[in-house]
């Protein structure tokens, strides 16, 4: 069955520095997220993408964060000046269809900021 | 405001019980999903519901939605073993939004 595929599985960076977190959304999927999890709460959403453009966002998905899909498969979140706040785990999700139809995740990255 | 009542929190329950969890909002609806999430990996899609009053299964799992568009509920019929983990009720809101707003998660132990 085809999966959303997540790109490290764990990052660890220095606080104050940037990371890009990657994902592969499902081949035939035209609508992108991203959502985080802080250790033990629930998940939040962050961003949607269709289009190459961004059509939602939450007020967590501030200036220090940014999207992008540099080609055909990938699907990148970039988080510039890292604060120890952001340590949580990133999942990317995919779906056919933005309003309908139901989104699939991959199994995240884990960030950790010292 | 956009927030959903996941309950219960957690439940312990004996190897062939059946479970219920169930999530409201004071907001209307207009897709629920029902998501299974293990240690250590991303929320896995179990039911996806779009309309009032559809109720649907997957295997010994059955879901409903809430007649008012307002709340679902999860069943697990003859729990197993492998049922434990956290399971998260997610909902589209009605006026269009793309996003998922998650319940806070019900995690399951099941004793054999």
């Amino acid at each position: 069955e085809p999966e959303v595929t997540q790109t490290p599985s764990h990052q660890v960076t220095q606080m104050g520095q940037e990371v890009i977190l990657r994902c592969v959304p499902i081949s035939n999927h035209l609508y992108f997220y991203w959502y985080r999890q802080i250790l033990g709460q629930k998940v939040e959403f962050l961003v949607s993408f269709y289009n190459n453009e961004i059509s939602e966002k939450s007020e967590i998905f501030d200036d220090q964060f940014s999207v992008e899909r540099p080609d055909g498969s990938n699907f990148t979140l970039k988080i510039r000046s890292t604060k120890l706040e952001d340590s949580a785990m990133y999942f990317c999700a995919s779906s056919e269809e933005g309003r309908v139809q139901p989104q699939h995740f991959g199994d995240g990255t884990r960030l950790s900021i010292l | 405001g956009q927030q959903l009542n996941q309950s219960p929190q957690s439940m312990f329950i004996q190897e062939g019980e059946d479970v219920s969890m169930n999530c409201t909002s004071s907001s209307i609806f207009n897709t629920w999903l029902w998501y299974k999430q293990d240690p250590g990996e991303g929320p896995v899609l179990l039911i996806a519901l779009y309309k009032a009053g559809e109720l649907t299964s997957n295997g010994r799992l059955t879901a409903q939605f809430g007649i008012t568009r307002k709340d679902s509920f999860l069943n697990i019929s003859a729990s197993i073993p492998s049922d434990v983990g956290i399971y998260f009720c997610a909902g589209r809101f009605q006026g269009g939004s793309e996003k998922l707003v998650f319940g806070k998660g019900t995690k399951l132990t099941v004793n054999p």
